[in-house]
């Protein structure tokens, strides 16, 4: 089972901040956040991870809590292109590890 | 790179068909994935593998479903005989567990089985 949980759809408004949240409040030391996201009938793309500190990349910002026990993924100027479904994972460091997907959030951006 | 490669992107069979998926991860990837997505399951780990070795197949749903990795270019995922119920979408995704970890899909394989 997904040891994350999600709401199940979002709305936002193109061009604005969409927030999504993720609850991992059974998480443990070595297991690192995910996130994916996955447009219509493609496969799921990789989009940022972190372990305990914020991240940023040229797609978005982790911002995860000091428990850890909770994450935000950070759109910061949503278009159209970004309307897709939004898996948060949890896994651990080591290298055998199943990766499980939950139901995701549907995020729907609004012109 | 060309990415994770699957075939066919689209099968159509009918019911007590042998079906086989076929994947090409990308070069240097230690590790493969192959997952099922529905609209009432979502997306769903079948089998994993390491170095060509599975090493978790609890994802399996039955004896009709099986999975290869003969060499670390190339799997197979194979259904015999297939049913209407495993339709779905298809993916193998691939990963080499460095700091990041992260995985790379394919685009999938849609099969519908009649």
């Amino acid at each position: 089972d997904a040891k994350t949980t999600q709401p199940p759809s979002m709305d936002c408004a193109e061009g604005r901040a969409a927030n999504l949240p993720c609850n991992h409040s059974t998480i443990s030391g070595n297991e690192y956040v995910y996130w994916y996201r996955q447009i219509h009938s493609q496969g799921p793309q990789y989009i940022i991870h972190g372990l305990k500190n914020n991240e940023t990349n040229e797609m978005a910002s982790l911002i995860i809590t000091e428990d850890r026990k909770s994450s935000t993924l950070i759109l910061p100027h949503a278009t159209l292109r970004d309307t897709a479904v939004y898996y948060c994972i949890v896994r651990a460091a080591h290298r055998d590890d199943k990766i499980i997907f939950g139901k995701g959030t549907r995020l729907h951006i609004l012109p | 790179d060309a990415g994770v490669i699957q075939s066919p992107r689209h099968e159509v069979t009918e019911m007590g068909q042998e079906v086989t998926l076929r994947c090409k991860p990308i070069s240097g990837h230690d590790y493969l994935f192959w997952y099922r997505q529905t609209m009432m399951r979502g997306l769903e780990l079948l089998i994993y593998f390491n170095n060509n070795v599975p090493i978790d197949d609890s994802g399996m749903p039955e004896d009709r479903f099986s999975a290869k990795m003969p060499n670390a270019s190339f799997s197979t995922l194979k259904i015999q005989p297939s049913e209407p119920r495993d339709s779905a979408v298809y993916f193998c995704a691939s990963s080499f567990l460095t700091n990041t970890g992260e995985l790379f899909f394919g685009e999938g394989s849609r099969l519908t089985v009649l």
